[in-house]
């Protein structure tokens, strides 16, 4: 069975910080990678959609890792802002039943003014 | 466009009572996913709909818990008997077309089911 870890549950950084993310999967089969952010009380909003074959993708200020071998996955943010506060979950899609997120707990980010 | 809509936003009701939670999909997709969110958890697959029929339904925590999608469109997640333990974030999600490895999933912003 899948199981996905994020660390560190929580961090705490002062604006304009780069921070580093990470995910760790234990079934290197996947299918993709993608990374979300959720506020307080909200759904998810998808950031990055990384495919098993591809090794990064960035979008704006985000770029996300990829290294499957390993069980692997990064999110770097460049120079963070308050407005990046919120909580950010990794999630897997499993290449055995090729629909079904597998999500970890989610890294809780605030960012201080 | 318009995204993936769900009602409501919020439920309270009493244990025991009956519940239905609606999803409305993004127009054209064809698969649609449900997952629960318990408090300090990430979400957990409940059932994925590929069109009207329930292509795994896994995930449901037994019985009560129930999903409907008639037309290939909305869809109903129904949980009967409520229990305190079933208080939760339960999100839907749908995707353009039949599963496959490049298809990402958009979800909505949940409905927040409290039992009392």
């Amino acid at each position: 069975k899948q199981e996905v870890t994020q660390i560190p549950a929580a961090l705490s950084v002062p604006e304009g910080e780069n921070l580093v993310l990470n995910c760790s999967f234990t079934d290197s089969a996947i299918y993709n990678l993608q990374w979300f952010r959720q506020d307080p009380g909200k759904g998810l909003t998808s950031l990055l959609l990384i495919q098993s074959s591809q090794r990064e993708q960035t979008s704006g200020r985000l770029n996300a890792s990829l290294d499957k071998s390993s069980g692997r996955s990064t999110l770097y943010i460049a120079a963070s802002q308050p407005g990046d506060s919120a909580t950010y979950l990794c999630a897997v899609r499993d290449g055995g039943s090729n629909y079904k997120l597998t999500f970890g707990k989610g890294t809780l980010l605030t960012v201080n003014p | 466009g318009a995204g993936v809509s769900q009602t409501p936003s919020n439920k309270v009701t009493e244990k025991g009572k009956y519940v239905e939670l609606r999803c409305d999909p993004i127009s054209g997709h064809t698969a649609l996913y449900w997952y629960r969110q318990s408090l300090g958890q990430g979400p957990e697959f409940l059932i994925y709909f590929q069109g009207t029929g329930a292509a795994d339904d896994s995930g449901l925590p037994n019985d009560r818990f129930f999903a409907v999608r008639p037309e290939g469109s909305v869809s109903t997640l129904k949980i009967q008997r409520t229990e305190r333990g079933d208080s939760a974030v339960y999100l839907c999600a749908s995707s353009p077309r039949p599963s496959g490895g490049h298809n990402e999933q958009f979800f909505g912003p949940g409905t927040r089911l409290t039992v009392l």
